[in-house]
């Protein structure tokens, strides 16, 4: 079974930074790419970002809203994805899910960026 | 910037067929995916490229695409179909993926 869980998320100041990690079970993380996607409440769902497997360099892109900020990375060894979020900005909370490519998505984070 | 745009909101009753359109100037080199959310819940992949069915999801969930759109056909909408959807797709480049503003289907 595949199963996707997020972690790390919590209150931080503006300004501030916060790393969320997914750990994934239940495929080979490793061939698999992995995204970021989050939603403010109330509001629709927006792409953050992706990182793609060892055989295609490990490619990342990201969205205009989140580029220079954040930064996606992962583990193979340990089965995990990560966000890092600096410079974070109220408008950045959110939940913070986690997916496999377009298919698996975890249960999500809630980030709260206020003072 | 590139984006999909969708209808905020669809109402069907029980039994009637219901469609979501999402447009985009790259829909017809990409493609398209939806995602059904209920309230509290994480997302749902109910179609991918364009037409294509995960398992699992009910056969009255189809999807198509022509030009600069993609359409969610739900044939025989039922209560439990009552949830927001989102289209999803790419930029021309192939690189930044995207989601449609989101469209609320209320099945009464």
């Amino acid at each position: 079974e595949v199963q996707l869980v997020e972690s790390g998320g919590g209150l931080v100041q503006p300004g501030g930074s916060l790393k969320l990690s997914c750990a994934a079970s239940g495929f080979n993380f490793s061939v698999s790419a992995m995204q970021w996607v989050r939603q403010a409440s109330g509001k629709g769902l927006e792409w953050v970002g992706r990182i793609r497997s060892k055989a295609n360099n490990y490619a990342t892109a990201y969205a205009a809203s989140v580029k220079g900020r954040f930064t996606i990375s992962r583990d193979d060894s340990r089965n995990t994805a990560y966000l890092q979020m600096n410079s974070l900005k109220t408008e950045d909370t959110a939940v913070y899910y986690c997916t496999r490519g377009e298919d698996y998505w975890g249960q999500g984070t809630l980030v709260t960026v206020s003072s | 910037s590139y984006e999909l745009t969708q209808p905020p909101s669809v109402s069907v009753s029980p039994g009637q067929t219901a469609r979501i359109t999402c447009s985009g100037d790259a829909l017809p080199k990409k493609y398209a995916s939806w995602y059904q959310q209920k309230s509290g819940q994480a997302p749902v992949l109910v179609i991918y490229e364009d037409r294509k069915r995960p398992s699992g999801i009910p056969e009255r969930f189809s999807g198509s695409s022509s030009g600069t759109m993609a359409t969610l056909t739900i044939s025989g909408a039922q209560v439990e179909d009552e949830a927001d959807y989102y289209c999803y797709s790419t930029d021309s480049s192939g690189n930044l993926r995207l989601f449609g503003g989101g469209t609320k289907l209320t099945v009464l």
